[in-house]
C-alpha cells in the first residue's frame, strides 16, 4: 500500500539555523508529493509539491526534491524564522486515482528567537 | 483563506449522538474530500465526492456516511459517536480529481 513517513518530533530550532525534515515513502505507482503546513489553530496549507522525479517544489524558502531512487522528498530551509514554528507534513497522493492524500504523522516545529 | 468553510468550528456532544459537519468547497471546486485528525491515528482520508457522486473510500467506520448536494456542498454524518470519534475533522476541495487540495479550517468534535 502506499504511506509516508516522516522523523519524529518535535523539532526545536534557534532563528536562523538550517532545517531539515525527512520524508521517504512507499507507493504503488507514480506519486505525487506535497509538504502541507498546519498553523496552530488552523487548517492545512499547501506548502510545496513535486510530481515527478528530480523535480523541486519551493515556496517561501523551503524546499524538497523528489527522489525516485532513495524514494524521498526532505523539507529544508536555510535560516528559519519564529514564524515558520508549525506541524509540518509530508504527502502523498497516487496518480490516476482519486488522489487522496496519505499524509505522514507530522512534525512539530519550534523555532526559537 | 482557503475559500473552504466548515461548520461549525466546535463541536461537543454526549456518546451515543449524532451529529452532522458541513463543508461549503471553494466557488467552482467539484471535488470534496473529508479527513479525520487524531492524536493517536494522524491524519487520515475517510471518504470522497466527485460532482455528487461517491468516488473513494478511505478508513470510514459504518457509523458515518456522508454526501454532496447539487450545489456542491458536503456534510459529513457521525452516529452514535463513541469516546474515539473525537477528533478534528477537515474538508479540502480540488476543482478536478488530481488538482491541488484546498482544505478548511476544520470542526473539533469533542464527545464526552
Amino acid at each position: 500500500g502506499n504511506s509516508v513517513t516522516q522523523m519524529e518530533g518535535p523539532v526545536t530550532l534557534s532563528e536562523e539555523a538550517f532545517l531539515t525534515i525527512n520524508c521517504t515513502y512507499t507507493a504503488t505507482g507514480y506519486p505525487s508529493l506535497f509538504w502541507y503546513v498546519q498553523y496552530p489553530g488552523e487548517g492545512l496549507q499547501l506548502l510545496l509539491k513535486a510530481t515527478k522525479a528530480d523535480d523541486k517544489g519551493s515556496n517561501k524558502g523551503f524546499e524538497a526534491t523528489y527522489r525516485k531512487e532513495t524514494t524521498s522528498f526532505h523539507l529544508e530551509k536555510g535560516s528559519v524564522q519564529v514564524s515558520d514554528s508549525a506541524v509540518y507534513f509530508c504527502a502523498l497522493a497516487v496518480q490516476g486515482g482519486s488522489e487522496k492524500l496519505v499524509f505522514g504523522k507530522g512534525t512539530k516545529l519550534t523555532v526559537n528567537p | 483563506d482557503s475559500g473552504v468553510t466548515q461548520t461549525p468550528k466546535h463541536l461537543i456532544t454526549a456518546t451515543g449522538q449524532r451529529v452532522t459537519l458541513r463543508c461549503s468547497p471553494r466557488s467552482g471546486d467539484l471535488s470534496v474530500y473529508w479527513y479525520q485528525q487524531s492524536l493517536d491515528q494522524g491524519l487520515q482520508f475517510l471518504i470522497q465526492y466527485y460532482n455528487g457522486e461517491e468516488r473513494a473510500k478511505g478508513n470510514i467506520l459504518e457509523r458515518f456516511s456522508a454526501q454532496q448536494f447539487p450545489d456542491l456542498h458536503s456534510e459529513l454524518n457521525l452516529s452514535s459517536l463513541e469516546l474515539g470519534d473525537s477528533a478534528l475533522y477537515f474538508c479540502a476541495s480540488s476543482v478536478f480529481i488530481g488538482n491541488e487540495q484546498f482544505f478548511g479550517p476544520g470542526t473539533r468534535l469533542t464527545v464526552l
